[in-house]
């Protein structure tokens, strides 16, 4: 079965600390996705960022980097130089291999981020 | 390009009544995925249609169904509306090819039922 767990449920920071949120999750194909949404208070879910199974490279993106380790199953979530509209909801989520299951997402339960000023 | 639109955003229904939901995809894309968003349950997935035909359904009764046209719009349907269906509703669209294409949702429609 897919599961996906986000332990953190609520992180807050201060403005421009570097925040790590953390994502573990369980599958038993061998392809798989990954992938980072931020909800802010307005409901749209965003992507953020995506990661497929045979690609353990580790990238940075703007003020965002990821951590991909299939040998703990994580897909933690970096933010550098946090800022307050950073403030939101972010899910971690897996997908499946492809066809029927390309357009189910499992999400986990969301880490709440608060940046202050 | 527009994003994902969802039409109402906001709906307040009856227990009993039933409700329909629209969802105009990313132009392009072809899949559209239905998700409900509740505090309790968090977000879990009703079904996902690909060129008008359901190709993944989630655990939801019968009382939710779904369709799409042939201009890969998408409508979701719930009838005899329980207290506990009052959610946030998010609609998904994708190219529906390839695991690397990300869902990309659009603001959902938040229905309460009294």
């Amino acid at each position: 079965a897919q599961k996906v767990t986000q332990a953190q449920t609520e992180i807050s920071v201060v403005e421009k600390e570097d925040v790590t949120l953390d994502c573990v999750y369980e599958t038993r194909d061998t392809t798989y996705y990954l992938f980072w949404y931020k909800q802010p208070p307005s409901g749209e879910l965003v992507f953020l960022i995506r990661r497929n199974s045979f690609d353990e490279q580790n990238e940075i993106s703007g003020r965002y980097s990821w951590n991909f380790q299939k040998s703990t199953s994580s897909f933690n979530f970096t933010i550098t130089a946090s800022q307050v509209v950073d403030s939101a909801v972010y899910f971690c989520a897996l997908r499946g291999p492809g066809g029927s299951t390309l357009g189910r997402l499992y999400f986990g339960r969301g880490t709440q981020l608060t940046v202050w000023p | 390009k527009a994003g994902v639109t969802q039409t109402p955003r906001y709906l307040i229904k009856t227990r009993g009544q039933q409700v329909t939901l629209s969802c105009s995809p990313i132009s392009g894309h072809r899949s559209v995925s239905w998700y409900q968003q509740t505090p309790g349950q968090g977000l879990q997935f009703l079904f996902e249609y690909f060129s008008e035909t359901q190709r993944n359904k989630g655990n939801f009764p019968g009382r939710f169904s779904g369709r799409q046209f042939s201009n890969s719009r998408s409508e979701m349907n719930v009838s005899t509306l329980e207290l506990g269906d009052s959610a946030l509703y998010l609609c998904a669209s994708s190219l529906g090819r390839g695991g690397n294409s990300p869902l990309h949702f659009g603001n959902g429609t938040r229905l309460t039922v009294t």
